[in-house]
């Protein structure tokens, strides 16, 4: 089974100041991560994803996430927040064969950031 | 493109009505998924579909019955509507073109349907 972990419900941080999102998981077999976005009231949004390669990924609007293999991490970061980076933030983990290519989410981390 | 739609957007039922909800893509995208999202709990796999009139059970699927009886739909059917069942339900669509891990590798979301069972 596969599993992800956000230790954090809520993350505050001063507008300007570098932003984490932390992310562990959990899966037997070489992993395939993801990181989503989703604003209020609104669908999911793709942030970036780690599939193999490089351990640093970069996605959109600035955000970028490390993966770590002998942590089993995958943290979300970006330099300076801004505050419409306030939202919710998701990672999601799939193994290469999973059927239906099936994504196991984490439970989700609010940014608040604060001007 | 309109991308991933849900029909309704909000709804309220009363324990024991039975509703379906609707998703659509124009993408053509091979397969779509329909998750609730509930705090705290993340997106959790209510059933997904592979193709049209293929279904699987995800990690939540009682309760629901789904059909996909067109590509770029996917029904998502509740019978007999439980309090349990209050949640916003997304529904979301991939393409299987290209290579795993492709840049094509990415679910799409709709917008959600927020659903009250009273």
């Amino acid at each position: 089974a596969q599993s992800v972990a956000q230790p954090e419900d809520q993350v505050n941080v001063a507008e300007g100041n570098p932003l984490t999102v932390k992310c562990t998981y959990s899966v037997s077999g070489n992993p395939y991560l993801f990181w989503y976005v989703q604003y209020p009231n609104r669908g999911l949004q793709f942030l970036l994803k780690y599939i193999t390669g490089d351990n640093l990924v970069k996605g959109s609007y600035g955000f970028e996430a490390e993966f770590n293999k002998s942590q089993t991490s995958f943290h979300l970061k970006k330099p300076s927040a801004l505050v419409s980076d306030s939202a919710l933030y998701f990672c999601a983990v799939r193994l290469l064969w999973a059927a239906g290519n099936k994504l196991t989410f984490g439970g989700g981390t609010r940014v608040l950031v604060k001007p | 493109n309109a991308g991933v739609t849900q029909t309704p957007k909000f709804r309220v039922l009363k324990t024991g009505q039975s509703m379906t909800l609707l998703c659509a893509q124009d993408m053509n995208h091979e397969y779509m998924y329909w998750y609730r999202q509930d705090p705290g709990m993340g997106l959790r796999l209510i059933h997904y579909s592979v193709g049209e009139g293929t279904t699987a059970k995800g990690e939540v699927p009682d309760g629901y019955n789904v059909s996909r009886l067109k590509k770029q739909n996917f029904l998502l059917g509740l019978e007999s509507a439980a309090p349990s069942q209050t949640s916003v339900y997304f529904c979301a669509s991939r393409t299987i073109n290209g290579t795993s891990g492709s840049s094509t590798d990415t679910q799409y979301f709709g917008p959600g349907t927020r659903l009250t069972v009273l």
